[in-house]
């Protein structure tokens, strides 16, 4: 079943704006990893959180974790049109679900010119 | 990181016939993996192909319905057999890469008519 739950499901800024997208999931979790996907095709992966984390960087991205409260959040800075797409947050469990990859609903975010 | 190529990148069936998508990757990995999107949905783990044992399924995925070929580290197939219009869907194959997240083909775009 699917753990992670994005909010908002649809987000709309200018670009120059900062993003942000968040995440909330349900069990124990190894790791979380943040995708995008471009008009229905392949998925990226962006980054990568472990569970002993609480912020990740990757250039214009920042990823926070929160296993207390189960949640994580993307950031993308200085938004630009390129980075309209879909956001997908993903787990990665533990024990028997290790390698398997339970997705969110997703955001779509859209970044005007 | 691992290269994925997935074929075919869309089709249209007629109801009752099977697809056939196929997945070849640049490098041997122990586990693919193959995942459904419905439109407008998120992504839902169909099942886990082993090298050399059964494909192990997600709990509403059945091996008569999509059947899971892994005759070598760096190939596998998925089968949707008797098509019909519910299971006009994006269909992705992923592997593991290591600590560093996951690679997904560039998706198979059904369309059962």
């Amino acid at each position: 079943s699917q753990q992670g739950e994005e909010d908002p499901q649809a987000l709309s800024i200018q670009e120059g704006e900062n993003a942000t997208m968040n995440c909330s999931y349900k069990t124990s979790i190894n790791n979380l990893q943040w995708y995008r996907q471009n008009s229905g095709r392949g998925l990226v992966h962006l980054i990568l959180i472990r569970s002993n984390e609480r912020e990740k960087h990757s250039g214009r991205l920042r990823v926070t974790l929160d296993t207390s409260k189960k949640s994580s959040s993307l950031l993308i800075t200085a938004s630009r049109a390129a980075d309209t797409a879909s956001y997908f947050c993903a787990t990665d469990g533990r024990g028997s679900t290790l390698g398997r990859l339970y997705f969110g609903r997703g955001t779509q975010l859209t970044v005007w010119p | 990181s691992a290269v994925i190529s997935q074929k075919p990148s869309r089709d249209i069936c007629q109801r009752g016939t099977s697809l056939t998508i196929q997945c070849q990757v640049d490098s041997q990995v122990t586990m693919m993996f193959w995942y459904r999107q419905q439109p407008g949905q998120s992504l839902t783990l169909i099942a886990t192909a082993n090298q050399g044992s059964e494909a192990t399924y997600e709990s509403g995925f059945v091996i008569d319905k999509f059947p899971i070929s892994r005759p070598n580290l760096t190939f596998s197939t998925l089968t949707v057999s008797n098509l019909s219009p519910e299971d006009s869907s994006i269909y992705l194959c992923s592997v593991r890469q290591g600590g560093s997240g996951y690679t997904f083909g560039s998706g198979t775009r059904l369309t059962v008519v």
